[in-house]
């Protein structure tokens, strides 16, 4: 049962545009929500968090936006850069409970 | 730097030996997570430790699977009787504060390949 969901494995864009990466949940119960960034051989590291008490946060180029009645949340890039070529992990999770990832979007920037 | 260290980075087994994975936290993080991650797959959850307590195991998949804290620091997974389907990369974070809301900071995975 997979409780969050990225359809989309892969996406391109131009440097200097923006990127959107989403992201589909089904657990109505989860109450914070993450997006981590990945580079080959690495960890992933952390890069925003929404609480579902929130539509949207804002830090620098990144933002998420939260939609629960829909259960999707996105993560916009503006502008992007090609140093933001990663795969980014959207997660969520409820209270003191695991944290779930999704399968993880690869983007690319292109120069 | 002081970010979490995992060692073996990489790791070969025969089917059927045991292995032990280190995960070194940064010093003071309350919270422990281990994860597994197949290729393509994201990272998912094994167990977490809060201090030296393991809260949540549930998503250890067989009892083959053994984690420890003993002094709410260092972690060892221990896998027993490994077999191919183990053969996937082991993921260790942290966390200043108790339960996973909190940001997690990641080490660099140990790659587990099971021959």
């Amino acid at each position: 049962d997979q409780q969050v969901k990225q359809n989309s494995p892969s996406l391109s864009v131009q440097e200097g545009r923006i990127s959107i990466l989403n992201c589909d949940y089904t657990n109505s119960m989860f109450d914070y929500f993450l997006w981590y960034k990945k580079y080959p051989a690495e960890g992933p590291t952390f890069l925003i968090s929404i609480s579902s008490i929130k539509d949207k946060n804002e830090d620098g180029r990144f933002t998420v936006f939260l939609n629960k009645s829909a259960k999707h949340l996105s993560l916009h890039i503006v502008p992007s850069q090609p140093g933001d070529s990663a795969v980014y992990f959207c997660a969520a999770g409820r209270g003191y409970q695991k944290v779930t990832f999704g399968t993880g979007t690869k983007l690319q920037v292109i120069p | 730097g002081a970010g979490v260290s995992q060692s073996p980075r990489y790791k070969v087994a025969k089917r059927g030996q045991d292995v032990a994975l280190r995960c070194d936290p940064i010093s003071g993080h309350v919270s422990l997570f281990w994860y597994q991650q197949a290729l393509g797959q994201g990272p998912e959850f094994l167990t977490y430790f809060q201090n030296e307590a393991q809260l949540d195991k549930s998503g250890l998949p067989s009892d083959r699977f053994f984690a420890e804290r003993p002094e709410g620091s260092v972690s060892t997974l221990k896998i027993q009787r490994t077999q191919q389907e183990d053969s996937a990369v082991y993921l260790c974070a942290s966390s200043l504060e108790a339960g996973g809301s909190w940001e997690q900071y990641f080490g660099p995975g140990t790659r587990l390949t099971v021959t």
